[in-house]
Formats: structure tokens, sequence, C-alpha cells
């Protein structure tokens, strides 16, 4: 049974729109949250993250919403630009715990 | 250069053989993971380390076996490899495990016949 899951598994934008990336979780030790964000061929790059002890954060074009009584992430990405298709990861991990727990991932594909 | 790298980037064999795939980083960094990526499963740990000779299982342990000599090194064997093990494997580290964003290769692509 998947803790961490992804639910869309792609979605398409235009360029300089918002993208919304969503994830939900059902394990309530889990209180810290993370996305990455991987290429082709490469391994996944950390985004950003947020703690459970905070209902966003933000990091430039990139903001990280967390609403813990639905136990619900989302990533929002403003404005999306093409270099931002890529396929992203949220994962998430146990207060002192060493193991993430990543959901399937969404493919985004932001159109010139 | 500094990073985290893995080889081979890709191999083919058959069931039943031992495979094992290297990682190596440079970060001296003490955690150390291994990761196989499916279709519709994300990412799942397979085995991490929190230091040289200190190993844990992961999420999907079985049919694999790590050991860590020394701290830059985390090679990840496939004693009998099976068809089911065929994926993307990827390694990581971090300085400290924890909340710390971990650092991944590049993968290694392992297909089996």
């Amino acid at each position: 049974d998947q803790q961490v899951k992804q639910n869309s598994p792609s979605l398409s934008v235009q360029e300089g729109r918002i993208s919304i990336l969503n994830c939900d979780y059902t394990n309530s030790m889990f209180d810290y949250f993370l996305w990455y964000k991987k290429y082709p061929a490469e391994g996944p790059t950390f985004l950003i993250s947020i703690s459970s002890i905070k209902d966003k954060n933000e990091d430039g074009r990139f903001t990280v919403f967390l609403n813990k009584s639905a136990k619900h992430l989302s990533l929002h990405i403003v404005p999306s630009q093409p270099g931002d298709s890529a396929v992203y990861f949220c994962a998430a991990i146990r207060n002192a715990g060493n193991m993430l727990t990543f959901g399937g991932g969404t493919r985004l594909m932001v159109k010139p | 250069d500094a990073g985290i790298t893995q080889s081979p980037r890709y191999k083919i064999t058959e069931t039943g053989r031992q495979v094992t795939l290297m990682c190596h980083q440079t970060w001296s960094h003490s955690y150390m993971f291994w990761y196989r990526q499916d279709l519709g499963h994300g990412l799942r740990l397979i085995y991490y380390s929190a230091a040289a000779d200190i190993t844990d299982k992961g999420e999907v342990p079985d049919g694999y076996v790590v050991s860590r000599s020394k701290t830059e090194n985390f090679p990840l064997t496939l004693e009998s490899a099976t068809r089911s093990q065929t994926s993307v494997y990827f390694c990581a580290s971090s300085p400290s495990g924890g909340n710390q964003p971990q650092h991944f290769g590049d993968g290694t692509r392992l297909s089996i016949l």
C-alpha cells in the first residue's frame, strides 16, 4: 500500500501559466516533505522541502503548500517554463527517520 | 570533480548471474542509499548506510546485498539476479541523513533476461 501518492501521472501546462502538482500521504508520522525533479537519464535533484510545522515554503518560482489535516501537499510553479518539463517526485520522511518514501511521480510538460 | 558516480550506466545480464552495481561519492557524506525506480512505484529504498560498516534494510531489501568498507563506496550486489530485479537503480548520499536532501547519481539501467 503506497503511503505517498501522486494521482496525476502527467500534467500539461502552457508556458507562463501556473503548474500545480499534487501529492497525498497516508502516514501521519511523516513530518517532513521534499520535492525532487528528474530529467531523463539523470538522477533526481532536490527542489524544495517543507516541515510539518509550516504550511508554506517558497523559493523563487517554486512554492510548496502543506495541508496536514488533509494529508495533502502541492507544488506550485509560477511562471512555468519549458525547462521545467520533467518528472516531479514528492517524498516524505518521519521524524528522526532516515528512509524517504517517494510518490510515483508526475510528468510535467510545459509547452512553449 | 566532486559528486556521486554510478557504474556501469547500463547492464544486461541473465537470470541467476551475480551482478554488482558500483557507487562512489567524493563529498565524504556519511549516509548513502540505494533505490530502485519502477513504473508506478516511484523510487523505493533498498538499503542504506549511515557510515562505514553500518548498513540497514530499506523497503525492498530481498535479493540484494550491500557492503560499505569505505565511506566513499557503497556497492549493491544481486547475488542471483531475477527478472523482477530489472529496473533503474539510483545511488544517493547525504551529509547526515534525516531531513537532509539526498544527492543522486545518474542511475544504472539493469536488464535481466
